[in-house]
């Protein structure tokens, strides 16, 4: 079936250092692959997304690679800042549009 | 646009209680999402929507669980009787399969405690 596991559960850095987050998913035919960021109390909101014609996507700090002949993408995080702190939810794109979500990694950025 | 709408944004109800949560995705967008998000269990799936119909509810936890979509506008998700395990934020989303647009976005989601 499809799936979704990512890695760490947790991961703590100092300001200013760079945080990486990794999934693998199961389907091979995903095109799709968002990454969502949940600050306390608030809802899941997109932060970046890579679609499958391309191996790696920029946006200031932030940064997605995507292997899909290994079927891993990775979120990388640069110059950490406090409000960097939150959950981030990889996920992959399944059928009808349905999103597959991983368990979620808790980032702390400690000043 | 207002983006997806739920209500109410809280709600606190006895055990053995009907709990029905609301949910406006955003105009034209045709697949319609309920998550349930707790501390223990992370992010669930419970029902999801394509064009108002139910495509899959496997995630329904049991059959006190009912959602429906009777229109392209508005869908509800119904607990009876609502039972203490049942405390969790639940969470709508909608999003488009036109063209190349799959993000899904998020309604800011229905805090549900049961006493």
């Amino acid at each position: 079936g499809e799936n979704v596991e990512q890695h760490p559960s947790t991961l703590s850095v100092q300001e200013g250092d760079s945080a990486v987050i990794k999934c693998t998913y199961s389907d091979s035919a995903s095109n799709y692959f968002p990454w969502y960021k949940q600050e306390l109390g608030k809802r899941p909101q997109l932060i970046i997304d890579i679609r499958s014609n391309v191996g790696e996507k920029k946006d200031q700090r932030i940064a997605v690679t995507l292997n899909k002949t290994a079927k891993h993408f990775s979120l990388h995080i640069t110059e950490t800042q406090p409000e960097d702190s939150a959950v981030y939810f990889c996920a992959c794109l399944g059928g009808y549009n349905k999103l597959i979500f991983g368990a979620g990694t808790r980032l702390a950025v400690h000043p | 646009d207002a983006g997806v709408i739920q209500s109410p944004r809280h709600e606190v109800t006895e055990m053995g209680q009907e709990v029905t949560l609301r949910c406006k995705p955003i105009s034209g967008h045709n697949s319609l999402f309920w998550y349930r998000q707790t501390m223990m269990r992370g992010l669930e799936l419970l029902i999801y929507f394509n064009n108002n119909v139910p495509i899959d509810d496997s995630g329904m936890p049991e059959d006190r669980f009912s959602a429906k979509m009777p229109n392209a506008s508005f869908s509800t998700l119904k607990i009876q009787p609502s039972e203490p395990r049942d405390s969790a934020v639940y969470f709508c989303a909608s999003s488009s399969r036109t063209g190349s647009l799959n993000e899904q976005f998020f309604g800011p989601g229905t805090r549900l405690t049961v006493l």
